[in-house]
């Protein structure tokens, strides 16, 4: 099956930096990558969904000056967490797309923890 | 607000018997998927289920879609300890487009 990573699986930061997460689609080419926030014990909140070339769309209530999503090419987004606080801590997990498909493959997940 | 529930939120049972988790959502959909995560873990996707099927079966998973009452059932059959996990559904609005979770439940299977 299709497979999909994410880089790095955990980071610890200080209060105010910024801190970048790369998904990566290992074997197909994903026009359309989602991005998700999972708190400890609660469900996946879809973020954002990046579209290969294009601005991504956000959620109600993300703000997008603080998660900066670049989806520069068909194999690889990014989320840039920016002035990351402590409330940003999180699990953040990507999915990509399958082509023509329904599915949706995602990354093991990176861990956010901010000190 | 989110699209699909889930109930129970916990479930522990026995290994060797089954497991029934429920889901239901809110609007028309295209698909609905069910996922498990172990703890702190990424997503498995187990499997989908189109609006226009009503059953399906993968291994000991069985999976059933109402979408008059808008409701979904996932039966683990002859569960093990390995089945410990947070189970997801999650409903599609459209072809490949974004998923909404359920809240999910708990499965624990005591050895």
């Amino acid at each position: 099956g299709a497979v999909v990573s994410q880089h790095p699986s955990w980071v610890i930061c200080k209060s105010g930096t910024s801190v970048k997460i790369e998904c990566r689609s290992l074997d197909f080419q994903a026009t359309t990558m989602f991005w998700y926030r999972q708190f400890p014990k609660q469900s996946l909140m879809l973020m954002a969904t990046s579209n290969e070339g294009s601005k991504a769309t956000y959620e109600q209530g993300v703000e997008k000056d603080k998660f900066l999503i670049n989806h520069a090419s068909l194999t690889l987004s990014t989320l840039t967490v920016t002035s990351a606080h402590p409330e940003d801590s999180s699990f953040y997990i990507c999915s990509a797309r399958s082509p023509g498909g329904n599915e949706q493959f995602f990354g093991p997940g990176t861990r956010l923890t901010v000190l | 607000s989110q699209q699909g529930e889930e109930d129970p939120q916990a479930l522990s049972i026995q290994e060797g018997e089954n497991a029934t988790m429920n889901c239901s959502y809110k609007t028309s959909i295209n698909n609905l998927q069910w996922y498990r995560q172990n703890s702190g873990r990424g997503l498995v996707h187990l499997i989908l289920i189109r609006s226009n099927e009503r059953e399906k079966h993968s291994g000991r998973l069985r999976v059933t879609l109402d979408t008059s009452k808008k409701s979904s059932s996932l039966l683990i059959t002859a569960s093990r300890a390995a089945d410990t996990a947070s189970y997801f559904c999650a409903t599609g609005l459209s072809a490949g487009n974004m998923l909404t979770f359920g809240g999910g439940t708990r499965l624990m299977v005591k050895p």
